[in-house]
């Protein structure tokens, strides 16, 4: 089968860096996704990584390793707005999410 | 960037009853949108794939004659909960892509009493 494992929960000081980790198992895959979700909002797309390497989005970055099955979200300066929900998604063809991980509860404290 | 409508956002609902939900693409068309459960604290579970024009894609587990997906148009995708009971109170998110970017809608929450 297809799954996901993020941390729970991670707790951050403003204005550092902080890095959400994800490992998964698939069979196959076209691509992982991060997404960011505020409670009681809708997930919002962050970054979307189809080759290993880094994509950079402005004070977001994300890692692909296919041959480590792992991925990783960094978010840099770290703002109190921050704090969210994050899920590593596996894409399947056609932008088909696949599974999402359980989320990572980021806070973000002065 | 594009813009994923639901409606309605807030549904209370006697158990037994049929609840309706759509969502919409408002300024892209989209013939494939997927529509999510997300209970409290919990990620998403995508629970079916909606394709304009023919029946949707059921996840496994997730019954087809309870959740009812209709895509009759290229911005348009309703979801019917079907004799609703209270644990069917959930919030239902529904998505679609333009490129390779997902937009979400804004959910639907539902509460079946």
């Amino acid at each position: 089968g297809q799954s996901l494992e993020q941390p729970s929960e991670v707790t951050a000081v403003e204005g550092a860096i902080v890095q959400i980790n994800c490992t998964y198992q698939t069979s196959g895959f076209y691509g992982l996704s991060w997404y960011q979700q505020h409670d009681g909002g809708a997930p919002t797309f962050l970054s979307y990584n189809a080759l290993d390497g880094l994509e950079e989005t402005g004070r977001f970055s994300s890692f692909l390793s296919r041959s480590d099955s792992y991925g990783y979200l960094l978010l840099q300066e770290l703002q109190m707005k921050d704090s969210a929900s994050y899920f590593c998604v596996l894409e399947g063809s056609g932008n088909t999410p696949l599974v999402f991980g359980k989320g990572t509860r980021l806070s973000v404290i002065a | 960037g594009a813009v994923v409508s639901q409606h309605p956002s807030w549904v209370i609902c006697k158990s037994g009853t049929s609840v309706k939900i759509e969502c919409r693409s408002l300024d892209f068309q989209a013939t494939t949108m997927f529509w999510y459960r997300q209970f409290p604290k919990q990620s998403l579970m995508l629970m079916a794939t909606s394709n304009e024009g023919s029946k949707a894609t059921y996840e496994q587990g997730v019954e087809k004659d309870k959740f009812l997906i209709n895509h009759a148009s290229l911005t348009l995708s309703t979801l019917t909960v079907t004799s609703a009971h209270p644990e069917d109170s959930s919030f239902y998110i529904c998505s679609a892509s333009e490129g390779e970017t997902q937009y979400f809608g804004p959910g639907t929450r539902l509460l079946v009493l």
